[in-house]
């Protein structure tokens, strides 16, 4: 069965300094890759995804995401972080597209001044 | 705008009692649509997977006979959850797979407190 691990459960970084959220996946192949944000209280918003091709995907709100084969990883990315980032980010595998989302734990994401 | 609905938002009941959750899907049509629990400070867990003219599909350890899945049309799927106790207290989440190669769109989300 599919896993999805996010090893760091708080992070917090000033506001401007950059920011990096792991995410490790178990999956004999190699799956379709997300990752989610989601403000307290509310839904999932996508940041971005990874499907196939160039394994530097671009999201929204300026975030990145690379995907690693060797590593089984798909790490979050951002240059410069604003304080109406902090929110809770999940990463989450899927085995085909339109099947269920596994999730990770999620990392609950705090930004200082 | 919003690809998905839930209804109600937020919801209050005393133990019990029944309450309906509505996902609809506003932008296209869905044979498929998931149900996923979210208690306080946890991740996102899958409860089942409903399916249009056909029985739901739950996930090990989710009782089908307490949560009850009805996929009524091509656009919504609604989960009641009967005789609530304040342990179902939780955040519920539909979540609706568009085609091939795309991905889910993410009701915003019902919160149930069971009093």
């Amino acid at each position: 069965a599919q896993s999805v691990t996010q090893p760091d459960i708080h992070i917090t970084v000033s506001e401007g300094a950059s920011l990096e959220l792991r995410c490790n996946y178990s999956y004999g192949a190699t799956p379709y890759l997300f990752w989610y944000v989601q403000s307290p209280g509310q839904g999932l918003q996508l940041l971005l995804k990874y499907f196939s091709g160039d394994t530097l995907v671009q999201g929204i709100k300026g975030f990145e995401a690379e995907f690693k084969r060797s590593q089984s990883s798909f790490n979050l990315r951002k240059p410069s972080v604003h304080w109406s980032d902090a929110a809770e980010y999940f990463c989450a595998v899927q085995e085909t597209s339109g099947s269920r989302l596994t999730f990770g734990e999620g990392t609950q994401l705090t930004v200082n001044p | 705008g919003a690809v998905v609905s839930q209804h109600p938002s937020r919801v209050i009941c005393k133990s019990g009692t029944s309450v309906k959750i509505e996902c609809r899907s506003l932008d296209f049509q869905a044979t498929t649509m998931f149900w996923y629990r979210q208690f306080p400070k946890q991740s996102l867990m899958l409860m089942a997977t409903s399916n249009e003219g056909s029985k739901a599909t739950y996930e090990q350890g989710v009782e089908k006979d307490k949560f009850l899945i009805n996929h009524a049309s091509l656009t919504l799927s609604t989960l009641t959850v009967t005789s609530a106790h304040p342990e179902d207290s939780s955040f519920y989440i539909c979540s609706v797979p568009r085609m091939e190669g795309d991905t889910q769109y993410f009701g915003p989300g019902t919160r149930l407190t069971v009093l």
